[in-house]
């Protein structure tokens, strides 16, 4: 079946602005995260959505950050008024249930570039 | 928080030797303890996992083993190739939020 998808796969954008970065997950993956990766460094959590609890935000690094997943499965990034340390590449992955004992299966990807 | 150590940051082996990775944490309570591998512009992928009741796991030239009492779990590769050239992320989980990623070994397996 479809893996995790991402879209779109670059944004090149100018500070300032507001981007939004979706995320496909694999149908019936109840659980959905969503991570950045600075260029050759390490993942960095930013939100866990599970189900129909209320998601895990402790990894949004500010308030520019923001995230929701709609009817349990697509969810949209919005970061507001870019800022030039936001350039990354932001990352999805969705597990079968939480994260426990369940793999995480990653999407390919968004990679930003704030100019 | 989980406080996550992996170590070395870097590992350069020549091919067919062995690769050893290890993850230290914080957090007792941490019951899950996944490997991930990221080849170079790809996405991370799963290799092997180990649950707290279980000391070792192996799967072909890949090994997990755990020490809860010292709370660090290695990753072991043994006959290494090129494509195991990659960099490699442990995740132990509490089970209480998502995991947490340690900061990456970055292997390079020289021909």
């Amino acid at each position: 079946g479809a893996g995790v998808s991402q879209s779109p796969s670059n944004k090149v954008t100018e500070k300032g602005k507001d981007v939004e970065l979706r995320c496909d997950p694999i149908s019936g993956h109840t659980a959905l995260y969503w991570y950045r990766q600075s260029l050759g460094q390490g993942l960095e959590f930013l939100i866990y959505f599970q189900g129909n609890s209320a998601p895990d935000k402790s990894g949004l690094p500010s308030d520019r950050f923001s995230a929701e997943r709609t009817g349990g499965s697509v969810s949209t990034l919005t970061i507001q008024r870019t800022q030039q340390e936001d350039s990354a590449v932001y990352l999805c992955a969705s597990s079968l249930a939480g994260p426990s004992y369940n793999e995480q299966f990653f999407g390919p990807g968004t990679r930003l570039t704030v100019l | 928080g989980e406080n996550v150590e992996q170590h070395p940051s870097t590992l350069s082996v020549q091919e067919g030797d062995s690769a050893v990775i290890k993850c230290t944490y914080s957090d007792s309570a941490s019951n899950y303890f996944p490997w991930y591998k990221q080849e170079l512009g790809k996405r991370p992928q799963l290799i092997i996992d180990i649950r707290s009741n279980v000391g070792e796991k192996k799967d072909q030239r890949i090994a997990v083993t755990l020490n809860k009492t010292a709370k660090h779990f290695s990753l072991h590769i043994t006959e290494t190739q090129p494509e195991d050239s990659a960099v490699y992320f442990c995740a132990p989980d509490t089970g209480r939020r998502a995991l947490t990623f340690g900061s990456g070994t970055r292997l390079q397996v020289q021909p």
